[in-house]
């Protein structure tokens, strides 16, 4: 069955240093997500991502965060200067078609900064 | 989105089935009802969508109110495996799902 894969599983930082993290979304999706978890609550939406660009964000995702589709496989979200409030599990989705609102996700990445 | 209402844990018997309720009162016409699942240290799973009628799958079936105004995930028969955080998505958006704090299933041996 087809997967979102999402590298590294977990990554360990330094308040104030860039972190990028990538997935691999399912090859004929065409819709992209990231949600983050931190630590006993809830899945937070951050950004929806559709034809090379941002189709939705949340107030979470501030000027510190941008997505990027750099080639036709991956697709990254890089944090500029990470905070301590920024640890937590990201999560990639990726969906075939808006609308459907299928999800399909990865096992996460989870961000520890120190 | 609609907002969404559910109990925030239930416990079941293994190999009994499970019934998880859902209110979604202020759903509209055209927004569709969507199950995920989140077992423990993973990602979220799609369960289930439907709109109006009853739908099954090989994960469960989701059972919709003839009103609209509320819904329940059934699993026929609970594993230990099915113990994880159940989510109740009416989502008002194309480009987002939006997650509440889910109903936790125990699973009890």
């Amino acid at each position: 069955e087809p997967e979102v894969t999402q590298t590294p599983s977990h990554q360990v930082t330094q308040m104030g240093q860039e972190v990028i993290l990538r997935c691999v979304p399912i090859s004929n999706h065409l819709y992209f997500y990231w949600y983050r978890q931190i630590l006993g609550q809830k899945v937070e939406f951050l950004v929806s991502f559709y034809n090379n660009e941002i189709s939705e964000k949340s107030e979470i995702f501030d000027d510190q965060f941008s997505v990027e589709r750099p080639d036709g496989s991956n697709f990254t979200l890089k944090i500029r200067s990470t905070k301590l409030e920024d640890s937590a599990m990201y999560f990639c989705a990726s969906s075939y078609r808006a609308g459907a609102n299928v999800l399909t996700f990865g096992a996460g990445s989870r961000l520890t900064v120190l | 989105d609609a907002k969404t209402t559910q109990p925030n844990s239930m416990e079941s018997n293994e190999e009994e089935p499970v019934h998880l309720p859902c209110n979604h009162s202020t759903i509209s016409g055209t927004d569709y009802i969507h199950w995920y699942r989140q077992l423990p240290s993973q990602g979220p799973e799609y369960v289930i969508h439907g709109l109006t009628s009853n739908v099954n799958n090989r994960m469960a079936s989701l059972a919709i109110a003839e009103d609209r105004k509320s819904s329940t995930l059934i699993l026929h028969r609970a594993t230990l495996r099915d113990a994880a955080v159940y989510y109740c998505i009416s989502p008002a958006s194309y480009d987002k799902v939006i997650f509440g704090p889910g109903t936790s299933l125990s699973v009890i041996p």
